[in-house]
């Protein structure tokens, strides 16, 4: 079955500076990857999207790269804020005719250093 | 607010009890899915249902047991409950018309077993 990777688990940058999570997926078949933040103790929130016909996707400070040919898929944080210290979750989604099925990455713990 | 309703927010009970979380779906989703999510852990998935039928299962203990009704509300019943079945219990839902893949996130119950 499908299966998502995510790296690094935590992460630490210096407030102005860019962070990146990496993910890959292992079915050729997945056509749609979210992002999630998840603050401390409330429900991930979906950030972004990308959309296997496209191969970035822009929202503000954050955009989103997919390489279908390697599987794998990039967040960009560009100038960091304290707010976005949080856990960010990459998905993998197939979607069929009557359902959509959806495997999340194991997280990346995301510090702000002031 | 994302649209998903999950009820009750807060849970306190002993450890070989039976308690019953619920969820109702945003309108005009057909998927509930059931993620638990202990300290510090990523989203472990339950069990997905669709309009009904039990579409997806993952690590879910056979203690645990879940249902999605007729009028798409689902629940997640955990009986014979032990110490490290305390954890923060989540549903999600898709396959509404604007979005079929995108999941949104209820707010989640939290269950503290004693």
């Amino acid at each position: 079955g499908e299966n998502v990777e995510q790296h690094p688990s935590t992460l630490s940058v210096q407030e102005g500076d860019s962070a990146v999570i990496k993910c890959t997926y292992s079915d050729s078949a997945s056509n749609y990857f979210p992002w999630y933040k998840q603050e401390l103790g409330k429900r991930p929130q979906l950030i972004i999207d990308i959309r296997s016909n496209v191969g970035e996707k822009k929202d503000q400070r954050i955009a989103v790269t997919l390489n279908k040919t390697a599987k794998h898929f990039s967040l960009h944080i560009t100038e960091t804020q304290p707010e976005d210290s949080a856990v960010y979750f990459c998905a993998a989604s197939i979607e069929y005719s009557s359902a959509s099925k959806i495997i999340f990455g194991s997280g990346t713990r995301l510090s702000i250093r002031p | 607010d994302s649209g998903v309703t999950q009820t009750p927010k807060h849970l306190i009970t002993a450890t070989g009890q039976r308690v019953t979380l619920r969820c109702s779906p945003r309108s005009g989703d057909l998927s509930v899915y059931w993620y638990q999510q202990s300290l510090d852990q990523g989203l472990q998935f339950l069990i997905q249902y669709y309009n009904g039928e039990e579409r997806a299962k993952g690590n879910i203990l056979e203690r645990f047991s879940a249902q999605q009704f007729p009028d798409l509300h689902s629940e997640l019943n955990l009986s014979s409950l032990e110490l490290g079945d305390s954890a923060l219990y989540f549903c999600a839902s898709s396959g509404g018309s604007d979005s079929r893949n995108t999941i949104y996130f209820g707010e989640g119950s939290w269950l503290t077993v004693v």
